[in-house]
């Protein structure tokens, strides 16, 4: 089946980077761009940006614009999602997502389907 | 404004029908989807716009919209439909992706 699974907790200090992995399986890889979001504890789901699997091509939201880097290896089948100079507001759990897109006659149909299973990211003095 | 609101809580008795709204310009030019996360777990697509249900998600679970207004009706509420569910709205090149900031469902 499909799925997403990415790699495990981290904590880390203030101004520190983190990378996180999301490895797919269950479908061809190249085939669906994967979003990063992510939700602080108690809150909403962020979009944080994609990246195309098939040619490398990224676009982050403004929000993260210059502190966010999403990059792929296609061998291994995995995305990375890397933010940089961590603050205490960035602790949340970052998800991976496979977009699906579904064109019927002139419009397309995108959904997330399926997320990965989260990766909790403290940040912490 | 690229905002999604939907109320905090909702609740509804068991076996009967309830239904959860989204509301936000962002709806007059983009579809939505939803999405139901239990406590603990990672985010789960239910239904998109049209009426596409993944197969796993029982037909109870139906979408409607109107102008800047998308809702997911529950048709028979069940306990496992207690989670928080959350709308997104997004253009089709993925440039601009907005969530709304999900509403609670009890089942009482």
């Amino acid at each position: 089946q499909v799925q997403l699974v990415q790699s495990g907790a981290e904590v880390k200090r203030p101004g520190a980077s983190v990378k996180v992995s999301c490895r797919a399986s269950g479908y061809s890889f190249s085939n669906n761009f994967l979003f990063w979001v992510r939700q602080a504890p108690g809150q909403s789901l962020e979009w944080m940006g994609w990246i195309n699997t098939a040619n490398g091509n990224t676009k982050y939201s403004q929000k993260f614009q210059g502190r966010v880097t999403i990059s792929r290896d296609t061998p291994a089948r995995t995305v990375y999602m890397e933010l940089s100079s961590l603050r205490s507001e960035d602790t949340a759990l970052y998800y991976c997502a496979r977009d699906v897109r579904r064109q019927v006659l002139l419009e397309t149909y995108n959904w997330f389907d399926p997320w990965g299973q989260g990766t909790l990211v403290t940040v912490s003095s | 404004s690229s905002e999604l609101t939907q109320d905090p809580t909702v609740s509804v008795a068991l076996g009967q029908r309830v239904t959860i709204t989204c509301r936000g310009d962002i709806l007059r030019s983009y579809y939505a989807s939803w999405y139901q996360q239990k406590p603990g777990q990672a985010p789960v697509f239910v239904i998109f716009d049209k009426n596409i249900r993944p197969s796993g998600i029982p037909g109870r679970f139906s979408v409607s919209s109107s102008g800047n207004t998308a809702s997911l009706t529950i048709s028979g509420a069940q306990a496992e439909d207690e989670a928080d569910y959350y709308c997104c709205s997004r253009d089709s090149s993925g440039n601009r992706v907005v969530f709304g900031g999900g509403t609670k469902l009890t089942v009482l």
